[in-house]
């Protein structure tokens, strides 16, 4: 069984700077996608930046950016240019690649990021 | 167009009580799912719908949870009867295709006293 590991429960950054969240995973699979999810205080989840395991660039939407170590199972994700609506739960998630395969996601326990004006 | 809905957003019952939760997913997407975090550690999967068709529910703790998704719309998850441990939040999340993302609802808490 797979398994996710945030090992950071809370971080803060400064407005404007940038910060990493952490995140960790185990998986016997070689192929496999990566997810980072945000949840703003009282809203939906939604989608941050996605990376497949089997491409070798690193997955950048704009501020967010990964750095994703297939090797050390390692894919942390970077916020450039913190922004007030940075502020949220960030949960860390994986999914098996092959159709037929699981297709839940398992995530990791979150970290919550606080913006400082 | 209208994103996942979830009913109740919060539901506050009694040990021994019933309770149902409702989720309505995107309009056409056949995959919903039913995940729950339990405060302050991970979120974890429930189960699986393929249009009416439980396609997984490995996740489901036991047999006081009954999820129900008539004609393949909306999805019910019963819990009866309600204990202390099944406090949490209650997602529900919806795609098009299984490898597809999956657009989440906004959760339901349940606190059981």
């Amino acid at each position: 069984a797979q398994t996710v590991t945030q090992s950071q429960p809370e971080m803060s950054v400064q407005e404007a700077e940038t910060v990493t969240l952490s995140c960790t995973y185990d998986t016997s699979e070689s192929d496999y996608y990566l997810f980072w999810y945000k949840q703003p205080p009282s809203r939906q989840m939604i989608l941050v930046i996605r990376q497949e395991a089997y491409k070798q660039q690193n997955a950048t939407e704009n501020r967010f950016s990964v750095n994703f170590q297939k090797a050390a199972k390692s894919f942390s994700l970077k916020i450039s240019d913190s922004q007030l609506g940075d502020a949220a739960m960030y949960f860390c998630a994986y999914r098996s690649f092959f159709s037929g395969s699981a297709r839940q996601l398992t995530f990791g326990s979150g970290t919550q990021l606080t913006v400082l004006p | 167009e209208a994103g996942v809905t979830q009913f109740p957003s919060h539901s506050v019952i009694e040990k021994g009580q019933t309770v149902t939760l409702r989720c309505d997913p995107i309009s056409g997407h056949d995959n919903l799912y039913w995940y729950r975090r339990v405060m302050g550690k991970e979120i974890k999967f429930l189960l699986h719908f393929v249009k009416e068709s439980k396609q997984d529910e490995s996740g489901m703790p036991n047999n006081r949870f009954l999820a129900e998704r008539t004609g393949g719309t909306y999805s019910t998850l019963k819990v009866q009867p309600a204990e202390l441990e099944d406090s949490g939040v209650y997602f529900c999340a919806s795609s098009q295709g299984g490898a597809n993302e999956q657009f989440f609802g906004p959760g339901t808490r349940l606190t059981v006293l």
